[in-house]
């Protein structure tokens, strides 16, 4: 069955950079985009942007353009986010989802926590 | 930023009564392709999103067809006929027409 598989939960300083993956299993990685998505505690649904898994090319949406960086294993089906110099307010649950539009599939989401 | 506008914010329904949620979009969400790429989620308490619909009103595989979801242009609409227990959680449109794809604000299903 198809899954998307996130790496665990991350406590970090500011100042900080991470590395969260999301494994992909269950059908060909490269068929599909992968996107990412942000949800700060108690809070909605932020698109953070996508990356094309055929290209390695990823596209950000205007406020994660600074310190973001997606990647691909492709090898290892796996997406990647990195998260440079992090900040408080980047406290929050990443997911990623497979699809540029669909999102039909979802991770289990990453918490991270950002606290001095 | 095509801005979503979800209401009502929560719902407090009993098992078997039905719901209605709109979703307006600040724009045309019809393609250039001639589709409309308005999904629909859910995320119930603790989990991740779990898809829904897709292009206004195509249900996955295995969603119940008490399920459903209607709307063209800027205005659209997920129902559920008769909620149960298992429908609780934050009910999310979103579109992926325009970059960036944006996501309205939720509505809370709650089981009274």
């Amino acid at each position: 069955q198809i899954q998307l598989v996130q790496s665990g939960p991350e406590l970090k300083k500011p100042g900080e950079s991470l590395k969260i993956s999301c494994k992909a299993s269950g059908y060909t990685f490269t068929d599909y985009a992968m996107q990412w998505v942000k949800q700060a505690p108690g809070k909605g649904l932020q698109y953070m942007g996508w990356i094309n898994t055929q290209t390695g090319k990823p596209t950000y949406a205007d406020d994660f353009k600074e310190r973001f960086v997606f990647s691909l294993e492709t090898s290892a089906s796996t997406a990647y986010l990195q998260i440079n110099n992090l900040k408080n307010e980047d406290t929050a649950t990443y997911f990623c989802a497979r699809g540029f539009i669909l999102g039909d599939y979802w991770g289990q989401g990453v918490m991270v926590t950002v606290s001095s | 930023d095509v801005v979503m506008t979800q209401t009502p914010v929560s719902l407090s329904l009993a098992i078997g009564q039905p719901a209605s949620i709109s979703c307006k979009s600040s724009q045309s969400l019809l393609g250039t392709s001639g589709k409309t790429f308005l999904n629909w989620i859910l995320q119930r308490p603790g989990q991740s999103p779990k898809r829904l619909i897709y292009q206004v009103s195509k249900l996955y595989s295995e969603v119940p067809d008490r399920f459903s979801g209607s709307g063209s242009e800027t205005e659209f609409t997920l129902k559920i006929s008769r909620v149960e227990a298992e429908d609780l959680g934050v009910y999310y449109c979103w579109q992926g027409t325009h970059f960036p794809h944006t996501f309205g604000s939720g509505t809370k299903l709650e089981i009274k």
